[in-house]
């Protein structure tokens, strides 16, 4: 298995929602990272995680909340967002942090209404 | 500072035709660089990648070449295809950070 797998693929919620994006891969990969793609702009790093520890947050709002239950799986928890939240959540592993191998899933087109 | 950037925003070319997409990179710490292409509604999708050690690597129909005097990474694609149409993406790794730096992007367009 050579993906990254992430779920929901869409998501509409209100501000007042609490949801979460799951993210998954089993390539064996220890690191693994959240970003961020606004429309036609490059995916922006939000979060790593390296060996199930968090490793860099670039200064995200507390409304996103990562969490690394396992080396396999990666979810993203989100509550009361705003609408300029909404974006392409995009989940990337590597073998290690900072090594070769960085893979993406297809991501989850999420919009804050 | 930190920035990756690519010269042009749209690249257009024929079908059959080489195309070269250009990458100007400003942290001489970064020692791995990746690209990728986009297609509408999907994940970047890896096409190549090549450390700081060397100058060329050559995949199917893709080469990178880098150039760290000038701090420069091309993306070349031989007999372009369709397919081939794309946002395509540099990217560079800034000295075992896990920090994976994303240029503006280059969009590629095939005429037929």
């Amino acid at each position: 298995d050579t993906e990254v797998t992430q779920t929901p693929k869409h998501l509409v919620m209100g501000m007042t929602n609490k949801k979460s994006l799951k993210c998954e891969q089993h390539m064996g990969h220890r690191a693994m990272y959240w970003y961020k793609q606004k429309a036609k702009k490059p995916p922006e790093l939000m979060f790593v995680y390296s060996y199930e520890k968090l490793s860099i947050n670039e200064s995200v709002p507390s409304r996103f909340s990562p969490e690394c239950p396992n080396s396999s799986l990666l979810n993203l928890h989100l509550h009361a967002l705003q609408p300029e939240d909404s974006a392409l959540y995009l989940c990337a592993s590597s073998q290690e942090e900072g090594t070769d191998g960085y893979t993406f899933g297809s991501g989850t087109r999420l919009t804050v209404v | 500072g930190e920035s990756v950037g690519l010269h042009l925003p749209t690249l257009s070319v024929q079908e059959g035709d080489n195309s070269i997409i250009n990458c100007a990179y400003s942290n001489s710490a970064s020692d791995y660089f990746i690209w990728y292409k986009q297609e509408s509604g999907k994940g970047p999708q890896f096409i190549i990648d090549i450390r700081s050690n060397m100058d060329k690597r050559q995949g199917q129909r893709v080469t990178v070449l880098l150039n760290k005097t000038v701090k420069h990474l091309s993306l070349q694609i031989a007999a372009t295809q369709p397919g081939d149409s794309a946002v395509y993406f540099c990217a560079e790794n800034i000295g075992h950070t896990g920090k994976l730096i994303f240029g503006q992007g280059t969009t590629l367009q095939v005429k037929p």
